[in-house]
């Protein structure tokens, strides 16, 4: 089955720094790869998703890339704020979500 | 949009003692619902998926008797824990997921279930 590694499990950025997480996938028949992010005692909120036939994607400050060839993906946010302090997940689909493991992002004032 | 209800957020009760989880789609039509399980700094782990109007499948592990898991309606699903014990104490979120193929999955707020 699928497996999605996850990394790194925490980053430390100073607000106004850009932050990136990787993902890594498995089983080149996935084909929709979601970020989403979950704060302290709430449920995964969804960020930003992208589809196989799509290589880039932009929402304001946040961006994913999809290499498929490669099996990885990446959230990049920019200029950082101290409200984007969460725990943020990648997930990669054929037909139900696999999750990475998660990253612990903190955003320094 | 997209927004999905779950209920209640908090429940803290005795041993062997059942408790009833609702998730409800409340502005979509959910084809299909998930229950997740997370514990602590970590990830989500899948424990069923339920299609409305069919019996769930249940992920590897997860007991059928002990996660009951109805999904009667196409914005409701309910996960009953039977007969539960400390070591059911865990973070359960529920995610829906509307009709056509690759739709998004949207997620509850979790209940945070303590049984003591």
């Amino acid at each position: 089955g699928e497996n999605v590694e996850q990394h790194p499990s925490t980053l430390s950025v100073q607000e106004g720094d850009s932050a990136v997480i990787k993902c890594t996938y498995s089983d080149s028949a996935s084909n929709y790869f979601p970020w989403y992010k979950q704060e302290l005692g709430k449920g995964p909120q969804l960020i930003i998703d992208i589809r196989s036939n799509v290589g880039e994607k932009k929402d304001q400050r946040i961006a994913v890339t999809l290499n498929k060839t490669a099996k990885h993906f990446s959230l990049h946010i920019t200029e950082t704020q101290p409200e984007d302090s969460a725990v943020y997940f990648c997930a990669a689909s054929i037909r139900e979500l696999v999750f990475g493991q998660g990253t612990r992002l903190t955003i320094n004032p | 949009g997209a927004v999905v209800s779950q209920h209640p957020s908090w429940v803290i009760c005795k041993s062997g003692t059942s408790v009833k989880i609702e998730c409800r789609s409340l502005d979509f039509q959910a084809t299909t619902m998930f229950w997740y399980r997370q514990f602590p700094k970590q990830s989500l782990m899948l424990m069923a998926t339920s299609n409305e109007g069919s019996k769930a499948t249940y992920e590897q592990g997860v007991e059928k008797d002990k996660f009951l898991i109805n999904h009667a309606s196409l914005t409701l699903s309910t996960l009953t824990v039977t007969s539960a014990h400390p070591e059911d104490s865990s973070f359960y979120i529920c995610s829906a997921r509307g009709e056509g193929g690759n739709q998004p999955q949207h997620f509850g707020d979790g209940t945070r279930l303590s049984i003591l």
